[in-house]
């Protein structure tokens, strides 16, 4: 079963613009992962953020996580054409299950 | 990190019969999972893949509609059996890398029913 819920579900901005996806989540986590798809290829892992951290970067990637509110987000700053694609969390728990959320689709305009 | 490779990367099948995924990591690991992404929504898992003992399927999914084998440390099947077009989708087998806790994903197989 899914967990993670995102929001938005397609979001569509200007190459340069900043892109900001939300993910919920509704059990503990061990951790939140992100991670990217182009076309209904394979995913490609973006970041890890355990359940202690409160803020990670990876390049252009910031990605934040309040456990109280048991939110994160994604952040893609000066975002790129090459940056569309399917966006997804996924939950890490005590079971070494990863549950996926249902993912933003990102354009980027050129 | 891990290289996956899935085979085969795409079948279009007749209703009714079985189709074999095959999973292969370039190196042992210790969890290896099998997800379905049907058309335009998420991944959901199927099972765990266990070596050397019966798979751990999640809720809705069953082994005779999906038995799994793991029979080492490096491979593992996914059979899709009695096929419908319901089940046209496509199947990602993933592996964890020694509690890296990251899930590292093959290429997938995209599988049409017709």
């Amino acid at each position: 079963s899914q967990q993670g819920e995102e929001d938005p579900q397609a979001l569509s901005i200007q190459e340069g613009e900043n892109a900001t996806m939300n993910c919920s989540y509704k059990t503990s986590i061990n951790n939140l992962q992100w991670y990217r798809q182009n076309s209904g290829r394979g995913l490609v892992h973006l970041i890890l953020i355990r359940s202690n951290e409160r803020e990670k970067h990876s390049g252009r990637l910031r990605v934040t996580l309040d456990t109280s509110k048991k939110s994160s987000s994604l952040l893609i700053t000066a975002s790129r054409a090459a940056d569309t694609a399917s966006y997804f969390c996924a939950t890490g728990t005590s079971y070494d299950k990863v549950i996926f959320g249902p993912g933003t689709s990102l354009s980027v305009i050129p | 990190s891990a290289v996956i490779s899935q085979k085969p990367s795409r079948d279009i099948c007749q209703r009714g019969t079985s189709l074999t995924i095959q999973c292969q990591v370039d190196s042992q690991v210790t969890m290896m999972f099998w997800y379905r992404q049907q058309p335009g929504q998420s991944l959901t898992l199927i099972a765990t893949a266990n070596q050397g003992s019966e798979a751990t399927y999640e809720s809705g999914f069953v082994i005779d509609k999906f038995p799994i084998s793991r029979p080492n440390l490096t491979f593992s099947t996914l059979t899709v059996s009695n096929m419908s077009p319901e089940d046209s989708s496509i199947y990602l087998c993933s592996v964890e890398v020694a509690r890296q806790e990251t899930q590292y994903f093959g290429p997938g197989t995209r599988l049409l029913v017709l």
